[in-house]
C-alpha cells in the first residue's frame, strides 16, 4: 500500500489529453513539492516534472504538473503511442521522514 | 553529461549481504549540489527509496529498512555504494542509483531525482 495514491491505469486515444492524479496528505503533497517520473517498458524512470510544475530541459511541453491541497496531477496533451509507460509521483513525507512514491499508473494509448 | 552506472552481483544468497556500486561519470560526485541515492523496484511493482549519501559522507536511510542498509562514498573514485545485509527474497529487485537535489528547512531532505542509472537486477535465491 503506497503512501501516495494513483489510479492503476488510464487510457486515451492518440491526440487526446489525459490526466493522472496523485493523492496524498498534509505531511507529504500538502506541504511539499511533487515530482513525476515516466518509466518506459524495460527502462529506468525519467524525471518529467519537478517542483510541482517545472520541466527539465528536453522534456516536451505536452507534459504539465499541478497541485491543489493534498493532491497533484500530471497532464499529458497530444497523446502519442510513445507515451505508453508507467508514471510515478513522488515527494518527501515530513512525518515519515522518507521519500514516498505513488504506486504507479500505467498509461495506454489506444 | 552526467551518467550513472550500477555494478555488482546479480545473485545473492539469503542471509548474505548485497553489495552494489554506482560509478558517476561526466561530473563530480563532490559537487555540493546533490544527494546520491539508491532506489529499488521489485519485479512488476513500484519504486522504493532506500537512502542517500552526500559527498561529505553524511547519509540517511529509509527507516523501513532499519539498520540493514549502509551507503558509503568514495570521492577519489567518483563512486558511491550500497550494502544491504541479511537479505531475503523480498529484497529481489532492480536497484537504481540516482542523482537528486535536496531542500533545506530545519533539516535537509531529498528532492527530485534528475539522473538515474540504467538499473541492475539483483535476485536473492539459494
Amino acid at each position: 500500500q503506497s503512501v501516495l495514491t494513483q489510479p492503476p491505469s488510464v487510457s486515451a486515444a492518440p491526440g487526446q489529453r489525459v490526466t493522472i492524479s496523485c493523492s496524498g496528505s498534509s505531511s507529504n503533497i500538502g506541504d511539499n513539492y511533487v515530482s513525476w517520473y515516466q518509466q518506459l517498458p524495460g527502462t529506468a524512470p525519467k524525471l518529467l516534472i519537478y517542483d510541482i510544475n517545472k520541466r527539465p530541459s528536453g522534456i516536451s511541453d505536452r507534459f504539465s504538473g499541478s497541485k491543489s491541497g493534498t493532491s497533484a496531477t500530471l497532464g499529458i496533451t497530444g497523446l502519442q503511442t510513445g507515451d505508453e509507460a508507467d508514471y510515478y509521483c513522488g515527494t518527501w513525507d515530513l512525518s515519515l521522514s522518507v521519500v514516498v512514491f505513488g504506486g504507479g499508473t500505467k498509461l495506454t494509448v489506444l | 553529461q552526467v551518467q550513472l552506472q550500477e555494478s555488482g552481483p546479480g545473485l545473492v544468497k539469503p542471509s548474505q549481504t548485497l553489495s552494489l556500486t554506482c560509478t558517476v561519470s561526466g561530473g563530480s560526485i563532490s559537487s555540493g549540489d546533490y544527494y546520491w541515492n539508491w532506489i529499488r523496484q521489485p519485479p512488476g511493482k513500484g519504486l522504493e527509496w532506500i537512502g542517500y549519501i552526500y559527498y561529505s559522507g553524511s547519509t540517511y536511510n529509509n527507516p523501513s529498512l532499519k539498520s540493514r542498509v549502509t551507503i558509503s562514498v568514495d570521492t577519489s573514485k567518483n563512486q558511491f555504494s550500497l550494502r544491504l545485509n541479511s537479505v531475503t527474497a523480498a529484497d529481489t529487485a532492480i536497484y537504481y542509483c540516482a542523482r537528486g537535489g535536496f531542500r533545506c528547512g530545519g533539516t535537509c531532505y531529498p528532492d527530485a531525482f534528475d539522473i538515474w542509472g540504467q538499473g541492475t537486477m539483483v535476485t536473492v535465491s539459494s
